[in-house]
């Protein structure tokens, strides 16, 4: 089976822009999660999808939202972007919620300027 | 804020040796699953505990879990030079979210 993919792997912004981020699941996975990674926070979870509803939220700032599509994958975007938004994205998918083990794809690394 | 808290937060061994690290949380859990970060891999799952359970083996990882104590340990015996990674514990509590902790970074030398 193919793992979790994300692109892009990286990308540059400048303050004020907005930014998406894609995230395919592995085949059969319906439940997909975001999650920041910085040296100073280390990794936070932002949203769960499940089905296209989102199912859980973490304590993030409106300006990161979600979807999930109904092929399951799913985007994240991040409005007027901060120099604190620069971190590590990653999203898992699992077969059901968050109690089974996540698949965590490669991420993408945000750098804002 | 972090549920989790890795101790040592870094680790350094000879290949061969065994490496044991340890994850304390603050409320009750559902499960508590062990991951393994490295450049080349990103995070891996490594074992997923539940609350009912005390320990659970898969190679040559051992975690323990101390429902009492809010505490949770991960063995790596015979380690080697590609055990060298950050690995993070991670707490489910009401199924609302993935809690991680702060990570500890083992370096095994070989």
């Amino acid at each position: 089976k193919a793992g979790v993919t994300q692109t892009p792997r990286y990308l540059i912004k400048t303050r004020g822009q907005q930014v998406t981020l894609s995230c395919s699941p592995i085949s059969g996975h319906r439940s997909v999660s975001w999650y920041q990674q910085t040296p100073g926070q280390g990794l936070q979870f932002l949203f769960e999808y499940f089905s296209e509803t989102q199912r859980n939220k973490g304590n993030f700032p409106g300006r990161f939202s979600g979807r999930q599509f109904s092929n399951s994958r799913s985007e994240m975007n991040v409005s007027t972007l901060e120099l604190g938004d620069s971190a590590l994205y990653l999203c898992a998918s699992s077969l059901g919620t968050l109690s089974y083990e996540q698949y965590f794809g490669p991420g993408t690394r945000l750098t804002v300027t | 804020s972090q549920q989790g808290e890795e101790d040592p937060q870094a680790l350094s061994i000879q290949e061969g040796e065994n490496a044991t690290m340890n994850c304390s949380y603050k409320t009750s859990i559902n499960n508590l699953q062990w991951y393994r970060q490295n450049s080349g891999r990103g995070l891996v799952h490594l074992i997923l505990i539940r609350s009912n359970e005390r320990e659970k083996h898969s190679g040559r990882l051992r975690v323990t879990l101390d429902t009492s104590k809010k505490s949770s340990s991960l063995l790596i015996t015979a380690s080697r030079a590609a055990d060298t990674a950050s690995y993070f514990c991670a707490t489910e509590s009401s199924g609302d979210k993935l809690t991680f902790g702060t990570g500890t970074r083992l370096a095994v030398r070989p």
